[in-house]
């Protein structure tokens, strides 16, 4: 079964650096998610992505987060500088992009901001 | 936007019992309705979902049913077995699912199957 591989699987940084998390969608999938998942908490929707464009977002997706898809595959969520409270589990997600399919999560990077 | 209540918190049952687990949502656009399975520190999977011209959908030990008009959808697991124990997420969508539309998940239910 196709997986969305997300890497790297945990990350440490300083409070105020900027962070990249790097998702490898599966090949034919054409809608790209971020969701965050704080410890102990729900999973949270930040983004969605088609066509090398934003199609949603949520109010936690404020200035400080981009997305972008640099070179066709690999799918970006860039935090431009980090705060205690953006430690959290971000997880990737794509869809087929029928309208009619469920979403494929990836394993996940674990984000801890000291 | 979305409001997804779910219920309850923890849900502990004998191993052969069923669990059932319930969410309610606000907003009557929503027609995609997933149930997600996250073991500690894993992604949530995907375990069944239902689309809303759906009242019913069952695989094997599984089930979920939808109520439009209450905005309530439930999920059952009989028989339960000590491979369930996890925490079980409801979510709800606007779209069919697949879409630009995003999820907005429930607050989970920590299941345990006690042996």
């Amino acid at each position: 079964e196709p997986e969305v591989t997300q890497t790297p699987s945990h990350q440490v940084t300083q409070m105020g650096q900027e962070v990249i998390l790097r998702c490898v969608p599966i090949s034919n999938h054409l809608y790209f998610y971020w969701y965050r998942q704080i410890l102990g908490q729900k999973v949270e929707f930040l983004v969605s992505f088609y066509n090398n464009e934003i199609s949603e977002k949520s109010e936690i997706f404020d200035d400080q987060f981009s997305v972008e898809r640099p070179d066709g595959s690999n799918f970006t969520l860039k935090i431009r500088s980090t705060k205690l409270e953006d430690s959290a589990m971000y997880f990737c997600a794509n869809t087929l992009g029928t309208g009619i399919d469920g979403y494929t999560f990836g394993s996940g990077t674990r984000l801890t901001v000291v | 936007g979305e409001n997804v209540e779910q219920h309850p918190s923890t849900l502990s049952v004998q191993e052969g019992d069923s669990a059932v687990i319930k969410c309610t949502y606000s907003d009557s656009a929503s027609n995609y309705f997933p149930w997600y399975k996250q073991e500690l520190g894993k992604r949530p999977q995907l375990i069944i979902d239902i689309r809303s011209n759906v009242g019913e959908k069952k695989d094997q030990r599984i089930a979920v049913t939808l109520n439009k008009t209450a905005k309530h959808f439930s999920l059952h697991i009989t028989e339960t077995q000590p491979e369930d124990s996890a925490v079980y997420f409801c979510a709800a969508s606007p779209g069919s699912g697949g879409g630009a539309d995003g999820l907005t998940f429930g607050k989970g239910t920590h299941l345990i199957i006690q042996p």
